[in-house]
């Protein structure tokens, strides 16, 4: 249980263009889904907290006219990187949560972000 | 904002060697989690603390929740090759908290085994 998928998993991009990102909960409801960043080496980085049916909550610094999150259903939450640039360039990694049952936090695997 | 400190940043250690890993905070948690990420994936779950004083135990894994509740530790018993890996500490506030629901991570550690 509690498997969280993301697509693509790679995207390569041309720099201007605008890149979406799907994270779904496929076994359980996600009241709560949470989106990443994640440098080499590096800590994950929270950039935004959505709850289905209502906008998200930006993490201060976080741009949100250049990261559109969507959470429209219990299920699936999408990241849309806007205008990309090489510096957006890096790992995406959602999670999702059924805070009626606990609070742990289920990862998805991750998306690739290279703009050339 | 709150932040774990986590060490140490890296080890490398032979294989069948004990591995032991912590986290401290400034702040209490109420929970505390454990994830391990593999090259280019997500974390994973790996162990999940729910009381202050708890010690729980996944196969080779053992962690702790610390009595204050600022801390935690994970061992690793016996490694092998497939635990390297990128290891993280993750505190949860409690309800009523300003970042309730939202994980706190600590640094990583990166464990490298020799065969």
């Amino acid at each position: 249980g509690a498997v969280v998928s993301q697509h693509p998993s790679r995207v390569i991009c041309k720099s201007g263009t605008s890149v979406k990102i799907e994270c779904r909960s496929l076994d359980f409801q996600a009241t709560t889904m949470f989106w990443y960043r994640q440098f080499p080496k590096q800590s994950l980085m929270l950039m935004a907290t959505s709850n289905e049916g209502s906008k998200a909550t930006y993490e201060q610094g976080v741009e949100k006219d250049k990261f559109l999150i969507n959470h429209a259903s219990l299920t699936l939450s999408t990241l849309t990187v806007t205008s990309a640039h090489p510096e957006d360039s890096s790992f995406y990694i959602c999670s999702a949560q059924d805070t009626f049952l606990s609070y742990e936090q289920y990862f998805g695997p991750g998306t690739r972000l290279t703009v050339t | 904002g709150q932040q774990l400190n986590q060490s140490p940043q890296s080890m490398f250690i032979q294989e069948g060697e004990d591995v032991s890993m912590n986290c401290t905070s400034s702040s209490i948690f109420n929970t505390w989690l454990w994830y391990k990420q593999d090259p280019g994936e997500g974390p994973v779950l790996l162990i999940a603390l729910y009381k202050a004083g708890e010690l729980t135990s996944n196969g080779r894994l053992t962690a702790q929740f610390g009595i204050t509740r600022k801390d935690s530790f994970l061992n690793i018993s016996a490694s092998i090759p497939s635990d390297v890996g990128i290891y993280f500490c993750a505190g949860l506030e409690g309800a009523g908290g300003t970042s309730y629901g939202k994980l706190t991570f600590g640094q990583g550690t990166i464990l490298t085994v020799h065969p």
